[in-house]
């Protein structure tokens, strides 16, 4: 069974660049989350959607970035511009449902280089 | 806020052994835990959870155990082999989200 699909595997790219990371979650998951993980904070959740609507952004750091989820097979996550503190591995991860017992399942992220 | 820590950053353990991952964590109103294992250049991959109606769920070779008085949890691997290295994360679920604890790495021995 095909898991979480991120795309690119890998970006680098200079600074005031337009970034976007792709993410097609597992098929009949109704919940989608992007996370940053560096290694001063760990993991991070960015934002997650229910039903493609966006539930809570709080963790979106900056206004540079924006995520959208148009329908159930497909997020963006954009970075615009990109900065070099952006660099991190970016991971999505999708489960059947939040907050209802059910794990998340990730893809193998996007490992983003700003120079 | 929620935080889910782990006691050790590193565990070095002789292949064929058993390991022992602890975690704590704060959000006593939590009813879901999993660990997570993410190998080199990989997203995390789901090991097992539990619930917190129970203190001891087993899967194949690994056995999670949910002490809620004290608010801890761990992983126990038997029979340790080489493909167990990796980074370990306790996880626990709260406003319908994860907390995830900052990772404990395994290394294995040959």
């Amino acid at each position: 069974d095909a898991g979480v699909i991120q795309s690119p595997r890998h970006e680098v790219t200079e600074m005031g660049q337009e970034v976007t990371l792709r993410c097609k979650p597992i098929s009949g998951h109704n919940s989608l989350f992007w996370y940053r993980q560096t290694m001063m904070r760990g993991l991070e959740l960015l934002i997650y959607f229910n039903n493609n609507v966006p539930i809570d952004d709080s963790g979106m750091p900056e206004d540079r970035f924006s995520a959208k989820m148009p329908n159930a097979s497909f997020s963006t996550l954009k970075i615009q511009p990109s900065e070099p503190r952006d660099s991190a591995v970016y991971f999505c991860a999708s489960s059947l449902a939040s907050g209802t017992g059910q794990p998340q399942h990730f893809g193998d992220g996007t490992r983003l280089s700003i120079l | 806020g929620e935080s889910v820590g782990l006691h050790l950053p590193t565990l070095s353990v002789q292949e064929g052994d058993n390991s022992i991952i602890n975690c704590a964590y704060s959000n006593s109103a939590s009813d879901y835990f999993i660990w997570y294992k993410q190998e080199s250049g990989k997203g995390p991959q789901f090991i097992i959870d539990i619930r917190s109606n129970m203190d001891k769920r087993q899967g194949q070779r690994v056995t999670v155990l949910l002490n809620k008085t004290v608010k801890h949890l761990s992983l126990q691997i038997a029979a340790t082999q080489p493909g167990d290295s990796a980074v370990y994360f306790c996880a626990q679920e709260g406003n319908n989200r994860l907390a995830f604890g900052k990772g404990n790495q395994v290394v294995v021995i040959p």
